[in-house]
């Protein structure tokens, strides 16, 4: 079946606390992307990644870290959470970065 | 950097009546995406819009672009209670490779 995974689907930490929330698209796509969704301000991008090795700043890339080490994965790293990065977390996928988004199930995460 | 308004941010309409999301670009798009994520699930693809005045149907969906490719509207006709959940329009522009979501119209719909 084809589809995106997220890893883990919530998660409680606290300030400062290194983490990682995994994403993997079996559908072969070259294009990544990182998005938060926030009441009242839909969802933002945060990192994008058009093929291996190649990554790029979204609209509120502050506080985040991304790799594409391999096509399927692209991972998200928070170095040092904070309490403003409390938010459902979506990783999405593409054949390109004009094409149909396929979203994963989210990641709600809680930093206190 | 570019900005996509949506209208309205909630919307409550009754069973049967029509419900219209309006999204405006501070930008010329290249293209235009519409996406519904239903209470507790992810964003799911509806459509994509790419020519100046394009119109599409999707049974009682109907999609536009306007003419200067800065504004869309979605239409929903006779809407019912699996209509509901939040409708985003979604923008690229020109040569940008990122996709700027508007921020969203939460439709409920009573029985």
């Amino acid at each position: 079946e084809a589809q995106v995974t997220q890893n883990p689907r919530y998660l409680i930490t606290v300030t400062g606390k290194k983490l990682t929330v995994t994403c993997s698209q079996n559908m072969n796509h070259e294009y990544m992307s990182w998005y938060r969704q926030d009441p009242g301000l839909g969802l933002r991008q945060i990192y994008y990644s058009m093929n291996v090795e190649v990554t790029d700043k979204g609209d509120v890339p502050e506080g985040y870290k991304v790799s594409r080490k391999e096509k399927r994965n692209f991972p998200l790293i928070l170095e040092s959470p904070s309490p403003n990065q409390t938010s459902l977390y979506f990783c999405a996928s593409s054949f390109g970065d004009f094409n149909e988004q396929f979203f994963g199930p989210g990641t709600r995460l809680t930093v206190l | 950097g570019q900005q996509v308004m949506q209208i309205p941010q909630y919307q409550h309409v009754q069973e049967g009546e029509d419900f219209t999301t309006y999204c405006n670009s501070s930008t010329t798009l290249s293209n235009i995406q519409w996406y519904k994520q239903r209470p507790g699930g992810h964003p799911v693809f509806l459509i994509q819009l790419v020519k100046s005045g394009e119109v599409k149907k999707q049974k009682r969906l109907t999609f536009q672009f306007g003419e200067a490719k800065k504004n869309s509207s979605l239409h929903i006709t006779a809407t019912q209670t699996t209509d509901v959940g939040t409708y985003f329009c979604a923008g690229q522009s020109g040569s940008a490779r990122q996709l700027t979501f508007g921020s969203g119209t939460q439709l409920t719909v009573l029985p």
